[in-house]
């Protein structure tokens, strides 16, 4: 089936330690979205990618780090410097390509991320 | 992109029409209306878009009033598989993929 894996579910780590959370998809989708979801709280855009080997700043990329070195592959690492990690991560992929044309985002299904 | 207000809950009964109003009235006439919803603890799901016409699909309807300053979706047999966050979103087509997503309306379906 088509679509956009995470992985681990649940994450947790020491404080002090990076750690890196998987995307994959195999949905040939161009764009790649990393965000962050905080309880009770709406979506925050992390980093983003539209192509291979470039990507964007979003609103709040202090403290984490990514690559996009694959196509269907786009790893977020929260470094140490992120004050306050722990939170739900979801990523997205989309088919827009820069055009007039309206895609829709497809989210995985989330890693709940818990630094202690 | 425009700011949107949505109420933040709402309860339906099983069964019947779940109404879920959002207002964009700073909206520009280039941005289109998106809906997502999310169920708890999992990734949000795309429902449907517009611009400036009514739209339907398989999940639900879209009506935007014809100044395009709020717009309605609309769950014609709400279950309670639909109990969810929904999301009313406002944004240029060609921005990079960007989705502002604000608290959205909890909907409760109850039976």
């Amino acid at each position: 089936d088509g679509g956009i894996t995470q992985s681990p579910k649940y994450l947790f780590r020491k404080e002090g330690q990076n750690v890196t959370l998987s995307c994959e998809q195999n949905l040939n989708h161009d764009a790649m979205y990393w965000y962050r979801q905080d309880p009770g709280q709406g979506l925050r855009l992390i980093y983003y990618s539209q192509i291979v080997n470039d990507f964007q700043k979003g609103d709040i990329a202090e403290g984490y780090s990514v690559s996009r070195e694959k196509k269907e592959s786009f790893p977020l690492t929260v470094t140490s410097a992120q004050k306050n990690p722990t939170a739900f991560y979801l990523c997205a992929s989309s088919n827009e390509k820069g055009s007039s044309m309206v895609y829709e985002q497809y989210f995985g299904p989330g890693t709940r991320l818990t630094v202690t | 992109d425009a700011k949107t207000t949505q109420p933040p809950s709402m309860d339906c009964a099983e069964g019947r029409a779940a109404n879920l109003p959002c207002n964009h009235s700073t909206i520009s006439g280039n941005e289109y209306v998106y809906w997502y919803r999310q169920i708890h603890s999992q990734g949000p799901q795309y429902i449907i878009h517009g611009l400036k016409n009514n739209e339907t699909n398989e999940m639900a309807s879209l009506i935007i009033t014809e100044d395009r300053k709020s717009s309605t979706l609309i769950l014609p047999h709400a279950t309670l598989r639909d109990t969810a966050v929904y999301y009313c979103i406002v944004r240029v087509a060609n921005q990079g993929g960007k989705l502002i997503f604000g608290q959205g309306t909890e909907l409760s379906v109850k039976p």
